[in-house]
């Protein structure tokens, strides 16, 4: 089945800094990958996701790349704010199947500096 | 606000009880999910249901079991618990349990074994 490993566990960046968060995954034929933001107190929240068939995805301070060659997708946080402070999931799973194959990665908690 | 209602916020009970943990999906939402969320494991998904009927299962313990209603809410039912029971118990809705579909969180159950 599908293992996705996520990097670091934790990091901590100065205000202002960007944020760099990376994941691979196992099975090659997975071809949704989401990204959650979890912050304290409450559940994960859907931040930016991104399909097989595109290699990059911006939403104005955050953007997700994917490598399929490589099997690794990476979450871009520029002029990270305190508000960014959170704990992050990346996910892949595949297409035609239950939600049951979304399997997260175990998260990156990310701490910003004012 | 995620729209997704989870009650009790918090339960504390001693090994070997039986405790049931409850969720109202979002308006409209069709399928439920529910997921265990622990330091070590992060988020590990536990059952699907759509419009009533069991849609998958994840790495749920034959203790636990789960139903979805008529009216879509839903029970995660926890027996015979244990100290490594105690965990943060998610639930989840989306529109029709597609793989692709954002997935909209409570703000979870966290469970006390003592």
């Amino acid at each position: 089945g599908e293992n996705v490993e996520q990097h670091p566990s934790t990091l901590s960046v100065q205000e202002g800094d960007s944020a760099v968060i990376k994941c691979t995954y196992s099975d090659s034929a997975s071809n949704y990958f989401p990204w959650y933001k979890q912050e304290l107190g409450k559940g994960p929240q859907l931040i930016i996701d991104i399909r097989s068939n595109v290699g990059e995805k911006k939403d104005q301070r955050i953007a997700v790349t994917l490598n399929k060659t490589a099997k690794h997708f990476s979450l871009h946080i520029t002029e990270t704010q305190p508000e960014d402070s959170a704990v992050y999931f990346c996910a892949a799973s595949k297409y035609g199947g239950s939600q049951g194959n979304l399997i997260f990665g175990k998260g990156t908690k990310l701490s910003v500096k004012p | 606000d995620s729209g997704v209602t989870q009650t009790p916020k918090h339960l504390i009970t001693a090994t070997g009880q039986r405790v049931t943990l409850r969720c109202s999906p979002r308006s409209g939402d069709l399928s439920v999910y529910w997921y265990q969320q622990s330091l070590d494991q992060g988020l590990q998904f536990l059952i699907q249901y759509y419009n009533g009927e069991e849609r998958a299962k994840g790495n749920i313990l034959e203790r636990f079991s789960a139903q979805q209603f008529p009216d879509l809410h839903s029970e995660l039912n926890l027996s015979s618990l244990e100290l490594g029971d105690s965990a943060l118990y998610f639930c989840a809705s989306s529109f029709q349990g597609a793989t692709n579909e954002k997935l909209f969180f409570g703000s979870g159950t966290q469970l006390s074994v003592l």
